[in-house]
């Protein structure tokens, strides 16, 4: 298909792990996002690239949160020594680049559990 | 500290009649607003949006509507058919390409 994809669709980890997670944008969008939703929340903001560069990172809760896009399309999130608050579902978005306001498309979202 | 909020977690409407859901923000910078709307199991699908130089804007069965002065804005959806049955998130941005500020959502359910 040809919309944002991400891999795995769900992910159970014991606390303490390390974690990746991956995403596949719309092809031509070079601008990528990624989000996080907790249960009874609305997504919030981690992480923004334009490109290959993270262009806005300061949604990342701390320093165990880490992403990468080395080639400017696949992105992956790592998350290093796991706790049980980082349960939650990751969703990767993508979006044209440029001026004016380009509309955000949505993967179906990694759902993460930290047992 | 909520800076677009969505205050009814949840909504039961007939089918056939109006469905309101109301956001509140707080950010003046803001100047675009849209709306998304979630099924289980899927990623957030944009619905309609707004720029804060209008202050209504319609598609087919959705409108929004946005009231400046107010931080105020809502989405209608008339008639409501039970495919609408989903979680609506409202969500806000500065311009260009910043990051999507969401609301909490609020779970609408269209009874037949």
């Amino acid at each position: 298909g040809a919309g944002v994809s991400q891999t795995p669709s769900n992910k159970v980890t014991e606390k303490g792990k390390y974690v990746e997670l991956r995403c596949d944008p719309i092809s031509g969008h070079t601008a990528l996002y990624w989000y996080r939703q907790s249960l009874g929340q609305g997504p919030e903001f981690l992480i923004y690239f334009q490109g290959t560069g993270a262009a806005d990172d300061s949604g990342l809760p701390n320093d165990r949160f880490f992403a990468v896009r080395p080639e400017g399309s696949v992105s992956t999130l790592k998350i290093q020594r796991t706790e049980r608050g980082d349960s939650a579902v990751y969703l990767c978005a993508s979006s044209l680049a440029g001026q004016g306001y380009n509309e955000q498309f949505f993967g179906p979202g990694t759902r993460l559990t930290v047992l | 500290d909520q800076q677009v909020k969505q205050n009814s977690p949840s909504l039961s409407v007939q089918e056939g009649r109006i469905s309101i859901l109301n956001c509140d923000y707080t950010n003046s910078m803001f100047d675009y607003f849209l709306w998304y709307k979630k099924y289980p199991a899927e990623g957030p699908t944009f619905l309609i949006s707004i720029s804060s130089i209008k202050d209504k804007n319609e598609d087919g069965r959705f409108t929004v509507f946005l009231n400046k002065s107010a931080k105020h804005l809502s989405l209608h959806i008339v008639p409501s058919q039970p495919g609408d049955s989903a979680v609506y998130f409202c969500a806000a941005r500065t311009s260009g390409n910043t990051p999507l500020v969401f609301g909490k959502g609020t779970r609408l359910s269209v009874i037949a």
